[in-house]
């Protein structure tokens, strides 16, 4: 079974400083590992995801995260927020079946001015 | 490309009433998904469609029934709506004819059941 953990439900952060969400998994297979965000009042959108390869990876809006088997962490990271990235950030994990698809309880990460 | 759609955006309903969320995409994806998204719960998979013309229940699918229309649409019924589904209703949709599952979102039903 296959199961996300994001350890810090909210997140405040000043604009322009760094941020790093955290993600952890449990799987007793091979993985692949997505970020998504949420802006208010809006569905899902992709950020970033890591399929094989590199370990560091890098998505849109400056964003990246690296992948860490020997943690088993997916952690996201930002070196300098914007307000526009006030959002929730949900995590989740993807096996290669249809019900394979588990999301984290996401951060809501808020910018402060 | 619309990408994921859904209808209606929002809807209030009384306790016992019924209604139907419609969810279509135009990315000629294989498989479709509905979840509901509760405040510190995340997105909880309520039924999902790997491919036309098969359904399976997710984690949470009491209270619903869907129906895999065609390649295209894809829709959740509520036979008799209660207030603990109350939530914000996501649809999705991923070609699944690769080894991982990316997935595409619609932009959400606000359902208030009273």
């Amino acid at each position: 079974a296959q199961s996300v953990t994001q350890l810090d439900s909210q997140v405040p952060v000043f604009e322009e400083a760094p941020v790093e969400l955290r993600c952890n998994y449990s799987s007793s297979v091979s993985v692949y590992l997505f970020w998504y965000v949420q802006y208010p009042n809006q569905g899902l959108q992709l950020l970033l995801k890591y399929l094989s390869g590199s370990t560091l990876v890098k998505g849109i809006n400056g964003f990246e995260a690296e992948f860490n088997k020997s943690q088993t962490s997916f952690h996201l990271r930002k070196p300098s927020v914007h307000i526009s990235d006030t959002a929730e950030y949900f995590c989740a994990v993807s096996g290669n079946t249809g019900n394979q698809f588990y999301f984290g309880t996401g951060t809501s990460l808020t910018v402060i001015p | 490309n619309a990408g994921v759609t859904q209808t209606p955006k929002f809807q209030v309903l009384k306790t016992g009433q019924s209604m139907t969320l419609q969810c279509a995409q135009d990315m000629n994806h294989n498989s479709m998904y509905w979840y509901r998204q509760d405040p510190g719960m995340g997105l909880r998979l309520i039924y999902y469609s790997a491919s036309e013309g098969t359904t399976d229940k997710g984690e949470v699918p009491n209270g619903y029934n869907v129906s895999r229309l065609n390649k295209r649409e894809f829709s959740l019924r509520l036979e008799s709506a209660a207030p603990s589904q109350t939530s914000v209703y996501f649809c999705a949709s991923s070609a699944l004819d690769r080894y991982y599952n990316e997935q595409f979102f619609g932009p959400g039903t606000r359902l208030t059941v009273l």
